[in-house]
């Protein structure tokens, strides 16, 4: 079955610092794989998608993912977070096609440290 | 370009009431999805409407049902409302194909007392 799994529940990182945010996926087929970050009370905003190609995606904000086929993973990265940062984040995987929905992970949230 | 709208932002309403949610898509986009998030589950797709047929569902009870319009807007409905019917409800659309990805209006938020 498809799945994504996000390890870590809550991260806080001080403001300055780097951040990679985890996220492991099972799917048979090749995977369609987002990004997408959700202020409080707010709807989903995408950051970046991977279809096929270079295996490091460049999205909005600075935010930076890479996907690794032999670890099922695509982590997402950035080189210095702001305070503005701070949200929640989900990482999701579909098949592509027509057909189906984004399964998305339970989220990670972030908090930065002034 | 306007995004996509859900309306109310916030609902309150009993148990054993039923309740319609809307939509209004981006412009040109013919796919609407829905999901229901809360803090226990995270988001779980509801279903999904493209040229006004269900075109997928997920595994929620036949109280939540949804349909779209021919200018591609589209409403969910909840009847008999329970107490674990609070969540949030986000409604997504995308131009033909959800696995390219959405995009997500902010969310009605509903409560049931």
């Amino acid at each position: 079955a498809q799945s994504v799994t996000q390890p870590d529940i809550h991260i806080t990182v001080s403001e300055g610092a780097s951040l990679e945010l985890r996220c492991n996926y099972s799917y048979g087929a090749t995977p369609y794989l987002f990004w997408y970050v959700q202020s409080p009370g707010q709807g989903l905003q995408l950051l970046l998608k991977y279809f096929s190609g270079d295996t490091l995606v460049q999205g909005i904000k600075g935010f930076e993912a890479e996907f690794k086929r032999s670890q099922s993973s695509f982590n997402l990265r950035k080189p210095s977070v702001h305070w503005s940062d701070a949200a929640e984040y989900f990482c999701a995987v579909g098949g592509g096609g027509s057909q189906g929905n984004l399964i998305f992970g339970k989220g990670t949230k972030l908090s930065v440290k002034p | 370009k306007a995004g996509v709208t859900q309306t109310p932002r916030y609902l309150i309403k009993t148990r054993g009431q039923q309740v319609t949610l809307s939509c209004s898509p981006i412009s040109g986009h013919r796919s609407v999805s829905w999901y229901q998030q809360t803090p226990g589950q995270g988001l779980q797709f509801l279903f999904e409407y493209f040229s006004e047929t269900q075109r997928n569902k997920g595994n929620f009870p036949g109280r939540f049902s949804g349909r779209q319009f021919s200018n591609s807007r589209s409403e969910m409905n909840v009847s008999t409302l329970e107490l674990g019917d609070s969540a949030l409800y986000l409604c997504a659309s995308s131009q033909d194909s959800p696995n390219y990805g959405y995009t997500f209006g902010s969310g009605t938020r509903l409560t049931v007392v």
